[in-house]
């Protein structure tokens, strides 16, 4: 099945810095990955997702990018808010409607 | 925006005891699923449903698990014989077609103990 890792498991940033998790995949024939967002306690929100026919996909302070050749893809946060602190999880679509999600990261952001 | 719907919020339970767990879904989606998630750990896979039948399952959805569609707008999960390593969250989830792109929308989830 589909293996998908991420890095890193925790992260600490100062509020205003930028924040990068990054995921690899094995299925060579995925070709769609969302990112979804897990405050405490609550349900995984998608945050934004990209698919394989474009590289760089940008929402205000969040951007996706994704190196199918390598099989890898990033989430980038720009000026992190208190608010942003979550646990995010990479997600790769297996077969139809499947997720097969990361180990997620726990991202906390510091006044 | 419309919402997935689970009940009840917290569920204890002994072990060995049946517990069935309920969602109600988007109200026009016609995919079904339940994933679930350890406390600390990623979210699993566990089943999907549509058209009244088991689409796919994941090898943790073994012979204690079933799941039904029992009227137009429930969907159920039941564990007949819960075992302590069954304790987590679980959610239900919904999307309107079936495709690797489409959009799942997950309940709140309902917590499993057992005791």
């Amino acid at each position: 099945g589909e293996n998908v890792e991420q890095h890193p498991s925790t992260l600490s940033v100062q509020e205003g810095d930028s924040a990068v998790i990054k995921c690899t995949y094995s299925d060579s024939a995925s070709n769609y990955f969302p990112w979804y967002k897990q405050e405490l306690g609550k349900r995984p929100q998608l945050i934004i997702d990209i698919r394989s026919n474009v590289g760089e996909k940008k929402d205000q302070r969040i951007a996706v990018t994704l190196n199918k050749t390598a099989k890898h893809f990033s989430l980038h946060i720009t000026e992190t808010q208190p608010e942003d602190s979550a646990v995010y999880f990479c997600v790769v679509t297996g077969t139809a409607s499947k997720l097969t999600f990361g180990t997620g990261t726990r991202l906390q952001v510091m006044l | 925006e419309p919402e997935v719907t689970q009940t009840p919020s917290h569920q204890v339970t002994q072990m060995g005891q049946e517990v069935i767990l309920r969602c109600v879904p988007i109200s026009n989606h016609l995919y079904f699923y339940w994933y679930r998630q350890i406390l600390g750990q990623k979210v699993e896979f566990l089943v999907s449903f549509y058209n009244n039948e088991i689409s796919e399952k994941s090898e943790i959805f073994d012979d204690q698990f079933s799941v039904e569609r029992p009227d137009g707008s429930n969907f159920t999960l039941k564990i007949r014989s819960t075992k302590l390593e069954d304790s987590a969250m679980y959610f239900c989830a919904s999307s309107l077609n079936r495709g690797r792109e489409e959009k799942l929308f997950f309940g709140s989830g309902t917590q499993l103990s057992v005791l």
